[in-house]
C-alpha cells in the first residue's frame, strides 16, 4: 500500500542551527501538506503546495521557515535557525483533489527536539 | 487558526461502552475527516463525511454532520482498550484546505 514517505524520524538539534525535513508522497498527489503539531495538541498548517506551486503559507513564520517542491514532487521544510519553541511533531500529508472529495494520508511525521 | 473544535478534551471510558466525540467548525466545507492518532505517532485516517452527506457507518464507527449547525459527532460503539488514542476532526476547504481541531482524547480502560 502506498505511503507518505517522511525522514528523519527524529532529529535532536541545537538552537540557531538549520534543520531540515523531507517528504515524499504519495506518487500522483498534487496537494502536498506540511504540518506541525505540538505535544498535546491538534497540526497546525504550515505550508500547502498544489503541484510546485505554493497555495497557502499563512500560518508559515517565514522569517526563518521555508518550504518548497521544486519538480512538484517531493518537498523539503527547513528552518534557519531552530529556536526553542521549534520542538515539536512535523507532519506531512498528501491527496488527490482531482480524484474527488477524499482525504489526505499521513506520514508518521518527524519529531523535532530543539535543545 | 484552527477551524475545528472538539468537545470534551478528554474522555474516559469502560471498555464495552460507547464513546461520543463531537466537532464544531467555523467555515463551509467540502468534506469533514476524522483521525486517529497514537501516542507519537502518526494520523490515521477512519472515516470521511461529504458535506452533502449526514450520516456515514464504517465498521463500529457512525460519524453524524450537521452542515447548518456546523457540527459532526463521531460515535465509536462497544469500545475496546486499543481504541485508546487521540481523535481529531479535520475540515476540507473549497481551497483543498484541511484544518484540524485541537483533538479529543480517548481512554478505554479494560
Amino acid at each position: 500500500e502506498a505511503e507518505v514517505a517522511q525522514s528523519p524520524r527524529y532529529k535532536i538539534t541545537e538552537k540557531s542551527q538549520a534543520v531540515a525535513f523531507w517528504c515524499d508522497p504519495i506518487s500522483g498527489h498534487a496537494t502536498l501538506y506540511w504540518y506541525r503539531q505540538i505535544l498535546g495538541q491538534g497540526p497546525e498548517l504550515l505550508v500547502q503546495f498544489q503541484d510546485e506551486s505554493v497555495v497557502d503559507d499563512s500560518q508559515l513564520p517565514k522569517d526563518r521557515f521555508s518550504a518548497e517542491r521544486l519538480k512538484g514532487v517531493d518537498s523539503t521544510l527547513k528552518i534557519q535557525p531552530a529556536e526553542l519553541g521549534d520542538s515539536a511533531m512535523y507532519l506531512c500529508a498528501s491527496s488527490r483533489p482531482e480524484a474527488g472529495n477524499t482525504e489526505a494520508f499521513f506520514g508518521q511525521g518527524t519529531r523535532l527536539t530543539v535543545v | 487558526s484552527q477551524q475545528g473544535e472538539e468537545d470534551p478534551q478528554a474522555l474516559s471510558i469502560q471498555e464495552g461502552e460507547n464513546a461520543t466525540m463531537n466537532c464544531s467548525y467555523k467555515t463551509s466545507i467540502n468534506n469533514l475527516q476524522w483521525y486517529r492518532q497514537n501516542s507519537g505517532r502518526g494520523l490515521v485516517h477512519l472515516i470521511l463525511i461529504r458535506s452533502n452527506e449526514r450520516e456515514k457507518h464504517s465498521g463500529r464507527l457512525r460519524v453524524t454532520l450537521d452542515t447548518s449547525k456546523k457540527s459532526s459527532s463521531l460515535l465509536i460503539t462497544a469500545s475496546r482498550a486499543a481504541d485508546t488514542a487521540s481523535y481529531f476532526c479535520a475540515v476540507k476547504t473549497s481551497y483543498d484546505k484541511v484544518i484540524f481541531g485541537p483533538g479529543t482524547s480517548l481512554s478505554v480502560i479494560p
